[in-house]
């Protein structure tokens, strides 16, 4: 499964909402109804940290201001009003199929204007 | 409280072998799938490595850039996860993380652990 982030850069103004967009090459949609679809935030010099998982899923934690949404092959990541805080890099990652790696998406890096 | 922390990173000749460990503790490690996911320099996350618990029997995934090459196993009752890295090329140059999944993805990471490959 591919997964592809776009846009990789994302210049946002303080306040102001930012989304991020996630499509995999095949359904993630479980028989089970699940959507086994993570994204998660890495600060300059830190290791990642989740921030949603199963689709929409806020960890605890993580300010509402961040919310998961999508189905079937098309994802977004939202941020309601971005805060300084919020500057680093961004990856969706799939976990519905565990077979030929390529979990992770690239990567959007997140920066303020 | 969640600890993940591994070490047996450094510098070693393309060709060789090291065994990287990850030391679990503040949760129950024997009932977790755990992986090893690697940073290369200036690029993304890959995972690499998968090995399930005792009652998925223990089965392990890898990704196709190190498989047959890395090794992933388990000892829980030490808490401890592991990776055995043969063969290693230069390419495998990275921080290597070590994470517990938990509702089907990665939600805790360690510090990571730095291998470079170089002559």
């Amino acid at each position: 499964v591919v997964m592809t982030q776009s846009p990789l850069s994302l210049p946002v103004t303080l306040g102001q909402p930012a989304s991020i967009s996630c499509r995999s090459s095949q359904s993630l949609e479980r028989s089970d109804g699940n959507t086994y679809l993570s994204w998660f935030q890495q600060r300059p010099g830190q290791s990642p940290r989740r921030l949603i998982y199963r689709l929409s899923n806020r960890e605890s934690g993580v300010p509402d201001r961040f919310s998961g949404s999508g189905s079937g092959s098309d994802f977004t990541l939202k941020i309601s009003r971005v805060e300084a805080e919020d500057v680093g890099v961004y990856y969706c990652m799939q976990s519905s199929y565990w077979q030929s790696g390529g979990n992770f998406g690239q990567g959007t890096k997140l920066e303020i204007k | 409280e969640v600890q993940l922390v591994e070490s047996g990173g450094g510098l070693v000749q393309p060709g060789g072998s090291l065994r990287l460990s990850c030391a679990a503790s503040g949760f129950t490690f024997s009932d977790h799938f755990m992986d090893w996911v690697r940073q290369g320099p200036e690029r993304g996350l890959e995972w690499i490595a998968r090995i399930r618990n005792k009652a998925a029997s223990y089965s392990i995934e890898y990704a196709p850039s190190v498989k047959g090459r890395f090794s992933i196993s388990r000892d829980d009752s030490k808490n401890t996860l592991f990776l055995q890295m043969n063969s290693l090329k230069i390419e495998d140059t990275a921080v290597y993380f070590c994470t517990r999944d938990r509702s089907g993805a990665a939600d805790s990471w360690g510090q990571g652990t730095l291998v470079t490959v170089s002559s």
